[in-house]
């Protein structure tokens, strides 16, 4: 099956700085997410992007299909961003299953 | 919008017992979800793909039999773990489809089983 690698594993931050993370996946894929998830276990929706550049606020992911990777980006970091970031690829479709990489453990401090 | 609840937060059980975990869609029809295991500091893990009205898919690995899933409405769908063994302790997370790219998540069941 796809592979999904995400580096790097584990970051800490100061607060108010600049990151970014990457996910590299080993096939053309036509479903690509980034979610959150919080210290609580929580998983949140972040970025739907199999291709092209999004942004919501403080965050922004691009995703280069050719080249088999997505990078998402966090600016001004808070502590609120901590937690665990996990990019999954699938199938396209709208009940297409996910496989997701093994996360990036963000820790911000104050 | 698009809430999936979840149920229990988290819960203990003895060896050899069975625990039954249920998520239900709150403001939309999931006719299709997702159960997921996670253990500490790992990925999650899918489990199983369960479809109202038919039987659910398993994942290669996912014993059947232990992992009973059942989806008779369009808004409940429940994961129950039988005769469940320490190595069962898990944090197990659902989740659905809400459109094309969206997907919301349960809060999770923190299994443990003594």
């Amino acid at each position: 099956g796809i592979q999904v690698e995400q580096s790097p594993p584990d970051l800490i931050l100061q607060e108010g700085a600049n990151s970014t993370l990457r996910c590299n996946f080993s096939d053309s894929v036509n479903n690509l997410q980034w979610f959150h998830q919080n210290p609580w276990g929580q998983l949140i929706n972040l970025f739907y992007i199999p291709s092209g550049t999004k942004q919501n606020g403080r965050l922004s992911a691009t995703t280069v299909a050719t080249e088999r990777y997505s990078l998402l980006y966090i600016s001004s970091s808070q502590t609120t961003d901590s937690g665990v970031y996990f990019c999954a690829v699938g199938e396209a479709g709208a009940n297409s299953k996910l496989t997701f990489g093994k996360g990036i453990t963000l820790s911000v401090r104050p | 919008g698009a809430v999936v609840s979840q149920h229990p937060s988290w819960v203990i059980c003895k060896s050899g017992t069975s625990v039954k975990i249920e998520c239900r869609s709150l403001d939309f029809q999931a006719t299709t979800m997702f159960w997921y295991r996670q253990f500490p500091k790992q990925s999650l893990m899918l489990m199983a793909t369960s479809n109202e009205g038919s039987k659910a898919t398993y994942e290669q690995g996912v014993e059947k039999d232990k992992f009973l899933i059942n989806h008779a409405s369009l808004t409940l769908s429940t994961l129950t773990v039988t005769s469940a063994h320490p190595e069962d302790s898990s944090f197990y997370i659902c989740s659905a489809s809400i459109r094309v790219g969206g997907y919301t998540f349960g809060s999770g069941t923190r299994l443990t089983v003594v």
